[in-house]
């Protein structure tokens, strides 16, 4: 069965430091979301991507993050440097068709120092 | 912007009850509403979406319904199992024509033996 991959599984970064994190969605869909979850907390929505460009973001998705869908399947979050509090699992999630069901992937763990 | 509640304290029930699970919102209703499953560091994983024309919906094991008027969802898990032990994730649309979802904290169900 198809599924929405992520890499890397967990990345440490020294605050101020640039990371990518990178998805592989599901091939055929057309939605393309990341989201974030900081321990014990819930799952927050900061970005959605359909047609090349940005949907909708959310407040936490300042000019320090920003996304890209390179070469017709990856897609990558980029936090340009990072703080402290962007410490969390980051979510990427596909969708094939509007209104139907987004399939997540396992997560990346960004740990920054 | 729209609240979800979900029962933050832990449901604990011996194998082959039934589970039910509540999930309540606050504001206008949303086009739709999805269950996620999420296990410990771990990405969520879908199980049922059910739309706000749609009383009831159900696969295998699992039953969702969605009830409008009360601005309530109830998830339910028949003949449960330890391996049903996980956070259950109420998510919905903000019914805004944008696709992110709006998540619950989860109520975390522990079956035993």
């Amino acid at each position: 069965e198809p599924e929405v991959t992520q890499t890397p599984s967990h990345q440490v970064t020294q605050m101020g430091q640039e990371v990518i994190l990178r998805c592989v969605p599901i091939s055929n869909h057309l939605y393309f979301y990341w989201y974030r979850q900081i321990l014990g907390q819930k799952v927050e929505f900061l970005v959605s991507f359909y047609n090349n460009e940005i949907s909708e973001k959310s407040e936490i998705f300042d000019d320090q993050f920003s996304v890209e869908r390179p070469d017709g399947s990856n897609f990558t979050l980029k936090i340009r440097s990072t703080k402290l509090e962007d410490s969390a699992m980051y979510f990427c999630a596909s969708q094939q068709e509007q209104d139907n069901e987004q399939f997540f992937g396992p997560g990346t763990r960004l740990t920054v120092l | 912007s729209q609240k979800i509640e979900q029962n933050s304290e832990a449901l604990n029930i011996q194998e082959g009850k039934t589970a039910t699970l509540t999930c309540n919102y606050t504001n206008y209703s949303p086009a739709y509403l999805q269950w996620y499953r999420q296990d410990p560091g771990r990405g969520p994983v879908f199980l049922l979406l059910i739309r706000e024309n749609e009383k009831e919906k159900r696969k295998e094991r699992l039953k969702v319904t969605f009830d409008t008027t009360l601005k309530q969802s109830l998830f339910h898990i028949t003949a449960s199992q330890p391996a049903d032990s996980a956070t259950y994730l109420c998510a919905l649309d903000e019914n805004t024509g944008f696709q992110k979802l709006v998540f619950g904290t989860g109520t975390r169900l522990l079956v035993s033996p």
